[in-house]
């Protein structure tokens, strides 16, 4: 298994407060990726990262950061976590750019906005 | 409008049945993918593939680049097949497109 970790894999948080979820992975992969997993949607693409300080948004980024100040993490900020919010996020590691390349995933992250 | 559209969405089959999943796409792509996700658990790669066909155990994937289409056939399915099963597609820039599922049952 590629090694990724998520972390907390659990969290129950009040709406307008700030939120930072860690992924945490020693593929030494350049690409990192936030997804949310909501019911009715696939998975939808939070931010990417495509090396150290550099990342760019994906279509449902509204509301969040992130940073990547290592290779190894790349953290994801909920501003002041929303209802709306409350999801299961999936961290995803991929070597490269080409569209052949695996992904690889973390064991997902249920945040739960009160 | 769904760029990778998946049925069925929920299945449920005794054990020892043979189960299609199924997977459309709308998009140019590089490879499909199919990933599978238990209950509260993470998300598994099982197949990527870009043409023709893939065997892993009692699993194959196999994808018809012209139709745009992808089946993911289990054999002698077994209650710990049970999950939910994602087609996703991707291209360059690893662009990805994901299914919403389908959620297998296999009853004992």
């Amino acid at each position: 298994d590629a090694g990724i970790t998520q972390s907390p894999r659990h969290k129950v948080t009040e709406t307008g407060t700030p939120v930072t979820l860690r992924c945490h992975q020693t593929e030494n992969h350049r690409y990192m990726y936030w997804y949310r997993q909501d019911p009715g949607h696939g998975l939808r693409l939070i931010h990417y990262s495509y090396g150290v300080k550099d990342t760019d948004k994906g279509e449902v980024s509204d509301g969040y950061s992130v940073s990547r100040s290592k290779t190894e993490d790349f953290l994801l900020t909920l501003e002041s976590a929303t209802s709306s919010q409350t999801s299961v996020y999936f961290c995803a590691i991929s070597e490269s750019s080409r569209g052949n390349t695996e992904a690889f995933f973390g064991q997902g992250t249920r945040l739960t906005v009160v | 409008k769904n760029e990778v559209e998946q049925s069925p969405q929920n299945l449920t089959a005794q054990e020892g049945e043979f189960i299609t999943i199924n997977c459309s796409y709308s998009v140019g792509i590089s490879a499909l993918h199919w990933l599978q996700q238990h209950p509260g658990g993470g998300i598994v790669s099982l197949f990527m593939l870009s043409s023709g066909k893939k065997k892993h155990g009692r699993l194959i994937a196999t994808i018809n680049i012209q139709e745009k289409h992808s089946s993911l056939h289990i054999t002698a399915s077994h209650p710990r097949d049970s999950a939910v099963y994602i087609c996703a597609v991707s291209s360059s820039g690893n662009q990805f497109y994901f299914g919403t599922g389908t959620s297998l049952t296999v009853i004992p």
